[in-house]
């Protein structure tokens, strides 16, 4: 079965500590991306893969890093120097232009 | 300014009305136009997506897209309460980055 896997699907933390969601996929799409959604504001690009061991900033990176390890799996950390980490966090992948998105994490940080 | 923007909503129309769902944007270099359908606490998912000027039909759904205005919309036709969902549009120059554009969202209710 075919798709993106997003882990865990709620996910509560203390301020001060750092987080990793999971973000994997068996679609065998080079190109893995991390989103940010918050209520009115659409999707943000926090960071983009194109190809295994690299990576490229999006628009609001900052308090965030991720890794490319693997073709599969592209995970993020949501650091304590993220001012305001709670919101839904979306990952997707794509072959081309069209990008398929998992079913998302929602973080909560009190 | 935004690149894209997006009424928000929410739009509530009766079951089997037909809905337009619109989007403007200002880069006149943006070539390719998607559209998501994001229920409630869920990934979006991908409806339609067209490279041109014109219209793209599949199923109840068409997806419209003028250059020459910056506009692009969705029509749906005999709309359904399963419908009731946000739609988000989306776009991309086309380049080596892949990236994608994304309007905020139109929230729509169908009513039984």
């Amino acid at each position: 079965d075919g798709g993106i896997t997003q882990s865990p699907k709620y996910l509560f933390r203390k301020e001060g500590q750092n987080v990793t969601l999971s973000c994997e996929q068996n679609l065998n799409h080079d190109a893995m991306y991390w989103y940010r959604q918050d209520p009115g504001q659409g999707l943000r690009l926090i960071y983009y893969s194109q190809i295994v061991n690299d990576f490229q900033k999006g628009d609001i990176a900052e308090g965030y890093s991720v890794s490319r390890e693997k073709k599969e799996s592209f995970p993020l950390t949501v650091t304590s120097a993220q001012k305001n980490p709670t919101a839904f966090y979306l990952c997707a992948s794509s072959f081309a232009y069209e990008q398929y998105f998992g079913p998302g994490t929602r973080l909560t940080v009190t | 300014q935004k690149e894209v923007e997006q009424d928000p909503g929410p739009l509530s129309v009766p079951e089997g009305a037909i809905v337009s769902l619109n989007c403007t944007y200002s880069n006149s270099a943006f070539q390719y136009f998607m559209w998501y359908r994001q229920y409630s606490r869920k990934g979006p998912e991908l409806l339609m997506y067209t490279y041109s000027s014109g219209n793209k039909e599949d199923g109840r759904f068409t997806a419209q897209v003028d250059k020459s205005s910056k506009y692009i919309s969705l029509f749906i036709r005999d709309s359904q309460p399963s419908d009731s969902a946000t739609y988000l549009c989306a776009m991309t120059l086309m380049d080596s980055s892949y990236k994608l554009i994304f309007g905020s969202g139109t929230r729509l209710l169908v009513r039984p």
